[in-house]
């Protein structure tokens, strides 16, 4: 199964600020994909990100507030774009499936606070 | 998205058996259904996936009701390692194969 590197691990910014995390995999993917894990809740998908194409968001996730790039089929970043304190969470990417519904792989994910 | 529904936690003592239900009464007939689980600080790690048939792997079993309304992840000999919250989802063929959790089953084993 694939491996991915996600970073940075964890961080601590500024409200009204930009933090990007990166997702390196190290196998070429087709889709990958973007979650948020906000403080003892479950993982809520923000967007999948097809390479040569703008991301889709799921519900609730905008573009402006969460920008994505996809430039090849081994890397990806979530930008989440000024911040506020609602927005620490655990950010994770993920890969996998496949017309055959294989299993997914999960970064180790960026935990994100703002203060 | 078709939903599932488990218990909110199960509690096991060590190296004892673990059942862990899920429902997915309306499952399509292209719906897989995929588990993972989620140490404390990790991301989601896989564990199993099946469609019709009962699956084994090293880490656990999957067994698929006949009419595919509920499965069972099976861990064998619950360990403290085991430890998770354990997600049972299902996941489209006919999608962009996005996952989407559920609230998922907390685990305790007790030694």
């Amino acid at each position: 199964s694939a491996v991915i590197s996600q970073k940075p691990s964890r961080d601590i910014c500024q409200r009204g600020t930009s933090l990007t995390i990166q997702c390196q995999v190290d196998s070429q993917v087709t889709m990958m994909f973007w979650y948020r894990q906000q403080p003892g809740q479950s993982l809520t998908l923000i967007a999948t990100a097809n390479q040569g194409s703008e991301a889709t968001y799921e519900s609730g996730f905008v573009i402006d507030k969460f920008p994505i790039s996809r430039p090849n089929l081994t890397f990806s970043t979530l930008t989440v774009s000024n911040m506020s304190p609602e927005d620490s969470s655990i950010y994770l990417c993920s890969v996998g499936g496949g017309v055959t519904g294989d299993g997914y792989t999960f970064g180790s994910g960026t935990r994100l606070t703002v203060v | 998205d078709a939903k599932t529904t488990q218990p909110n936690s199960m509690e096991s003592n060590e190296e004892e058996p673990v059942h862990l239900p899920c429902n997915h009464s309306t499952i399509s007939g292209t719906d897989y259904i995929h588990w993972y689980r989620q140490l404390p600080s990790q991301g989601p790690e896989y564990v199993i996936h099946g469609l019709t048939s009962n699956v084994n792997n090293r880490m656990a079993s999957l067994a698929i009701a006949e009419d595919r309304k509920s499965s069972t992840l099976i861990l064998h000999r619950a360990t403290l390692r085991d430890a998770a919250v354990y997600y049972c989802i299902l996941r489209d063929s006919d999608s962009w194969g996005k996952l989407q959790f559920g609230a998922g089953t907390q685990v305790v084993v007790t030694p």
